[in-house]
């Protein structure tokens, strides 16, 4: 069965610092993943989604995350934190093909301080 | 732009109410989405509807129901309200025909109280 783990549930960063947020995944199949992320009193947004191709996958605001089926993660980065990237970030996987279910990791919450 | 819209942000109710939560999406999409966010549990699916009038369970559908009418709203009904119940709930939707299968697109959220 599908499954996602984030490792941390809250991360603490200065603003320039990097970012770091980890997924791990498990999946029978090849999986499909996404981070969204969800910033205070509203609902989640995709940040960026890996389904097939090149395994650095480029999203919004300055953030990428890597594929690495070896070592069955997916972890989200940015090089420089803002202050605006606070918020709560999700991890994903497919739980089939023929379906548009996800399973979501339980969130990490990113902090950045001035 | 896809909107998916949620009939109230807040809502506090008693135990024992008859409780709707309406979404509705503007962009044809097919599926719609019924989540319940608590913190640390991350999303939880509680029902999915892949068409008008067909729903199906997700991985917690107990003390809720759904409706579908038409394609554009999804309504998840919690029939005897519980203080077990109090959450955020969220809804998205998606399209498995259009350029981004797979791509959920979220509402704002309600967060229900329960009394």
């Amino acid at each position: 069965a599908q499954s996602v783990t984030q490792l941390g549930s809250h991360v603490s960063v200065s603003e320039g610092a990097l970012v770091l947020l980890r997924c791990n995944y498990s999946s029978s199949v090849p999986p499909y993943l996404f981070w969204y992320v969800q910033y205070p009193n509203q609902g989640l947004q995709l940040l960026l989604k890996y389904t097939t191709g090149a395994t650095l996958v480029k999203g919004i605001n300055g953030f990428e995350a890597e594929f690495k089926k070896s070592e069955t993660s997916f972890h989200l980065t940015k090089p420089s934190a803002h202050m605006s990237d606070a918020a709560e970030y999700f991890c994903a996987v497919i739980r089939s093909y023929n379906t548009d279910k996800l399973i979501f990791g339980t969130g990490t919450r990113l902090q950045v301080f001035p | 732009d896809v909107k998916v819209t949620q009939s109230s942000r807040y809502l506090v109710k008693r135990t024992g109410e008859k409780v709707f939560l309406e979404c509705v999406q503007d962009m044809d999409h097919e599926n719609m989405f019924w989540y319940r966010q608590d913190p640390g549990l991350g999303l939880r699916l509680i029902y999915f509807s892949y068409d008008v009038k067909m729903k199906e369970k997700g991985d917690i559908p107990e003390g809720y129901s759904v409706s579908r009418e038409k394609k554009e709203r999804f309504s998840l009904i919690l029939e005897s309200a519980s203080t077990n119940q109090t959450s955020m709930y969220l809804c998205a939707s998606s399209s498995w025909t259009s350029g981004s299968p797979y791509e959920q697109y979220f509402g704002p959220g309600t967060r229900l109280t329960v009394t």
